[in-house]
């Protein structure tokens, strides 16, 4: 079985600061990958950014980055120079060979002006 | 660039009646899956399609059913709606390309049941 755990319900950054959102899964799969999405107010499913398992190289997407820890199992987004826009619910998910994906339960996060 | 289009946005049902979801994949995206997103609650997988057959199956009940078309767009039936029912619908596509593909959302379909 998958699963995915999001520890922080919710969480704050002033903007133009930086902020990490945890994240830690289990699978017994070894070829997984993991997504990190965003859910702003409109509801729409937002991909931020991807890791393939295999790579040992952190993902990396603009402002956004990853801390890919597998021995761990921790997969944690952070988001530099945080703007007004980045405000959203985050899901931390999971794909293994099932192809479906397993969400957290999400973290919602703020910015102050 | 096309995204996934989903239809209708929104939806208000009664109780015990049904209701058709349809979902329109990325241009030359082959695979399909559809999520459900209770209120406050994570997206959970329904069911997922791959050049027009069931590929894999989540929670989804009894009393719903969908498939894939052959222009690759899927409807999801409901029937027999129940207040539980009460979500947010999203369809997922992506090209399968082993293990690697990527899935893009579209903006859900908002049912009501009343």
């Amino acid at each position: 079985a998958q699963t995915v755990t999001q520890s922080q319900p919710e969480m704050s950054v002033q903007e133009a600061e930086t902020v990490t959102l945890s994240c830690t899964y289990d699978t017994s799969e070894s070829d997984y990958y993991l997504f990190w999405y965003k859910q702003p107010p409109s509801r729409q499913m937002i991909l931020v950014i991807r890791q393939e398992a295999y790579k040992q190289q952190n993902a990396t997407e603009n402002r956004f980055s990853v801390n890919f820890q597998k021995a761990a199992k921790s997969f944690s987004l952070k988001i530099s120079d945080s703007q007004l826009g980045d405000a959203a619910m985050y899901f931390c998910a999971l794909r293994t060979g099932a192809n479906n994906l397993f969400f957290g339960t999400g973290t919602r996060l703020t910015v102050i002006p | 660039a096309a995204g996934v289009i989903q239809s209708p946005r929104h939806l208000i049902k009664e109780k015990r009646e049904t209701a058709t979801l349809k979902c329109y994949p990325i241009p030359r995206h082959d695979t399909v899956y559809w999520y459900q997103q209770g209120p406050g609650q994570d997206p959970q997988f329904l069911i997922s399609f791959y050049e027009k057959m069931q590929s894999d199956k989540g929670s989804i009940p009894d009393r719903f059913s969908a498939q894939q078309f052959s222009d690759y767009h899927s409807e999801l039936n409901m029937s027999s709606l129940e207040l539980g029912d009460s979500a947010l619908y999203f369809c997922a596509s992506s090209f399968y390309r082993g293990s690697t593909d990527t899935q893009y959302f579209g903006p859900g379909t908002r049912l009501t049941v009343l």
